[in-house]
């Protein structure tokens, strides 16, 4: 089955620098989403990516997927306090004769901004 | 912005006992899942439904879970006789279209804990 790793595990970074999160897939992905947690809530929607070579933006936050649709990464860009949390990326495995309907997970990257 | 909302934020309960999880997903949705997330580990799919009916359900969806949407606005999952193994923060969520076309919004999800 299709297994997602995120990298790193952790971040710790200065207010203002810039940082990358990497989502890789063991094969190819049909739909990379970005959500970001808070500590102790749901799952908010970041940006869904479908195809090869995609690149999405909002405020400072950009998100990639790559040719081959096997990694993702999301770059924060002069990173503020309000975007620490767990950052996590869901794909939705290759449909299987349409009966798939499901999205795995990565276990998250967990960011914090010091001030 | 309409949201997903779910009832309890925490729901503490003794081993055995039935338990109802409730949501209300947006209001326009058409297909609604629970994925669930055990302390330290990935975000899990249980089940996903659509038209009344249960599209897909995962392997942890045995016949201990149900799921329903009594009415036209909740969509609540049961858990017939818990296990310690059922603790875990328990995520509703919708989509307007299919989860690979159309991105999943999360409630902020029930934490439950059986003790």
């Amino acid at each position: 089955s299709q297994e997602l790793e995120q990298s790193p595990q952790s971040l710790i970074v200065q207010e203002g620098k810039n940082l990358t999160i990497n989502c890789t897939s063991s094969k190819t992905l049909y739909g990379l989403y970005w959500y970001k947690q808070k500590y102790g809530e749901g799952l908010i929607f970041l940006m869904m990516l479908q195809k090869g070579g995609e690149e999405k933006s909002h405020e400072k936050i950009t998100a990639k997927l790559d040719e081959k649709k096997q990694q993702s990464s999301l770059h924060i860009t002069a990173s503020q306090p309000s975007h620490a949390g767990i950052y996590l990326c869901g794909a939705a495995e290759l449909p299987n004769a349409g009966n798939n309907r499901k999205l795995i997970w990565g276990l998250g990257t967990s960011l914090a901004v010091n001030p | 912005e309409p949201e997903v909302t779910q009832t309890p934020s925490h729901q503490v309960t003794q081993m055995g006992q039935e338990v109802i999880l409730r949501c209300v997903p947006i209001s326009n949705h058409l297909y609604f899942y629970w994925y669930r997330q055990i302390l330290g580990q990935k975000v899990e799919f249980l089940v996903s439904f659509y038209n009344n009916e249960i599209s897909e359900k995962s392997e942890i969806f045995d016949d201990q879970f149900s799921v329903e949407r009594p009415d036209g606005s909740n969509f609540t999952l049961k858990i017939r006789s818990t296990k310690l193994e059922d603790s875990a923060m328990y995520f509703c969520a919708s989509s307007t279209r299919l989860f690979y076309n159309s991105p999943l919004h999360f409630g902020n999800g029930t934490r439950l804990t059986v003790t």
